[in-house]
């Protein structure tokens, strides 16, 4: 167990709707990143917050936003879904938002877009 | 631009035999970190091992050993005498030495002991 939770696990919904991904980080850890998995495309970054503020933004879509609320948990919300959105989704805390610290990964949300 | 290649899409061994899963990096950073994940059947991401670029010496872990060469920009894992617990995706990352920086995954090597 990593520390970092994530809910729901699996998620399964029609396109077009809109969907909440909820993520804690271990205790400590300051930075919180999102990751999607998908068959086609890998693990793929796409965004990154520290502290409340975001830091980074990777592959992430416009359809696509997150926050990180003032006791640290995030959370990931995707519009407009499309079959293509099904995916892993991941969450990961560090204690610092640099390179210099491993990630730890929560259990993933499985999203299905029907 | 940063990229983390692991060439060995599916490897298949016998149990107790030795396997070497390769990963090669780029970067144009000059401190930098390595990273190896595990990811079980079950989902999960699973740490392993994290390399500071300056940091060159040879790990070991039980049955995991980890060899870093800067010259070749590699960072391969092997694990000895493996077991069929050890069937999972496992996955090379790099990050650099900024803040904002995310880790950049390779496309994963899934390896399959069977007893």
């Amino acid at each position: 167990d990593s520390g970092v939770t994530q809910t729901p696990k699996h998620l399964i919904t029609a396109t077009g709707q809109r969907v909440t991904l909820r993520c804690s980080p271990r205790s400590g850890d300051l930075s919180v990143y999102w990751y999607q998995q998908s068959l086609d495309q890998g693990l793929q970054f796409l965004i990154q917050y520290y502290n409340g503020e975001e830091r980074a933004k990777g592959n992430i879509l416009e359809r696509f936003s997150a926050q990180q609320f003032p006791d640290l948990h995030s959370e990931l919300n995707l519009s407009s879904l499309e079959l293509g959105d099904s995916a892993l989704y991941f969450c990961a805390s560090s204690v610092v938002g640099t390179g210099v610290n491993e990630q730890f990964f929560g259990p993933g949300t499985r999203l299905t877009v029907l | 631009a940063q990229k983390v290649t692991q060439a060995q899409t599916e490897i298949s061994v016998v149990e107790k035999e030795d396997v070497t899963l390769d990963c090669v990096y780029e970067t144009r950073d000059t401190t930098y970190y390595l990273f190896w994940y595990k990811q079980p059947p079950s989902g999960e991401l699973v740490f392993l091992i994290r390399r500071n670029s300056f940091d060159e010496q040879n790990e070991i872990s039980g049955r995991y050993s980890w060899n870093f060469q800067k010259s070749t920009s590699s960072f391969n894992f092997t694990i000895t005498a493996s077991q069929v617990v050890d069937s999972a995706v496992y996955f090379c990352a790099l990050s650099e030495n900024q803040a904002g920086t995310a880790l950049i995954f390779g496309k994963g090597t899934t390896l399959s002991v069977s007893s």
